[in-house]
């Protein structure tokens, strides 16, 4: 069974810019979330896809935004990239919508400067 | 809002010592509470976990409490090993059931 994989592992990119991060769920796994990590501090829910639909948004702005699709891998994509956007991006897979059983990528470590 | 405190913030003890990290969560609707081990440069692996009709659970030398009247719920590690450091976090159910909400974490450092 294929965990779940993330790419690119490392990203620095400058404020004003944009940046695509991509997630390949587990098998069998039909749910992505996503969650942002800064350093020192516990994962922060971003949003959550269920079959290729936003089933939950935490309190991020709209420049935060993905897709998921039908293989349920999913992007997610950041503009007019912030300082404070500098962090770890994880995303989970698990077997339906909900916090249930989620299953962590190794992330990607997203620097802005 | 939903929030999720977490003690200590570190815990260091020695090899074969028992070890416990507590939680305390807001959201009463909250019915799943997992915990996850996170090395450095790895994201978190589910460990162990805990649903709201269940008062505690064991998996080897991993165990789980849960009293949901008080909202508190603590994981317990027996015989520590050093392969046991590590950063572990508690969360629990949030976000209307999607989305789970994390603890700030404990750095629990076992040595020989």
């Amino acid at each position: 069974e294929t965990g779940v994989t993330q790419s690119p592992t490392h990203l620095i990119k400058t404020r004003g810019q944009q940046v695509t991060l991509r997630c390949s769920s587990q098998s069998g796994h039909n749910t992505v979330s996503w969650y942002q990590q800064a350093l020192g501090q516990g994962p922060q829910f971003i949003f959550q896809y269920y079959r290729e639909e936003e089933n939950g948004r935490g309190n991020f702005p709209p420049r935060f935004s993905g897709l998921q699709f039908p293989n349920y891998s999913s992007e997610l994509n950041v503009n007019a990239l912030e300082l404070d956007d500098s962090a770890l991006y994880l995303c989970a897979s698990s077997r339906a919508g909900g916090p249930d059983e989620q299953f962590f990528g190794p992330g990607t470590r997203l620097t802005v400067l | 809002g939903e929030n999720v405190e977490q003690h200590p913030s570190t815990l260091s003890v020695q090899e074969g010592d028992s070890a416990v990290i507590k939680c305390t969560y807001s959201d009463s609707a909250s019915n799943y509470f997992p915990w996850y081990k996170q090395e450095l440069g790895k994201g978190p692996q589910l460990i162990i976990d805990i649903r709201s009709n269940v008062g505690e659970k064991k998996d080897q030398r991993i165990a789980v409490t849960l009293n949901k009247t008080a909202k508190h719920f603590s994981l317990h590690i027996t015989e520590t090993q050093p392969e046991d450091s590590a950063v572990y976090f508690c969360a629990s159910e949030g976000q209307a059931g999607t989305a789970l909400i994390f603890g700030k974490g404990t750095t629990l450092s076992v040595s020989s």
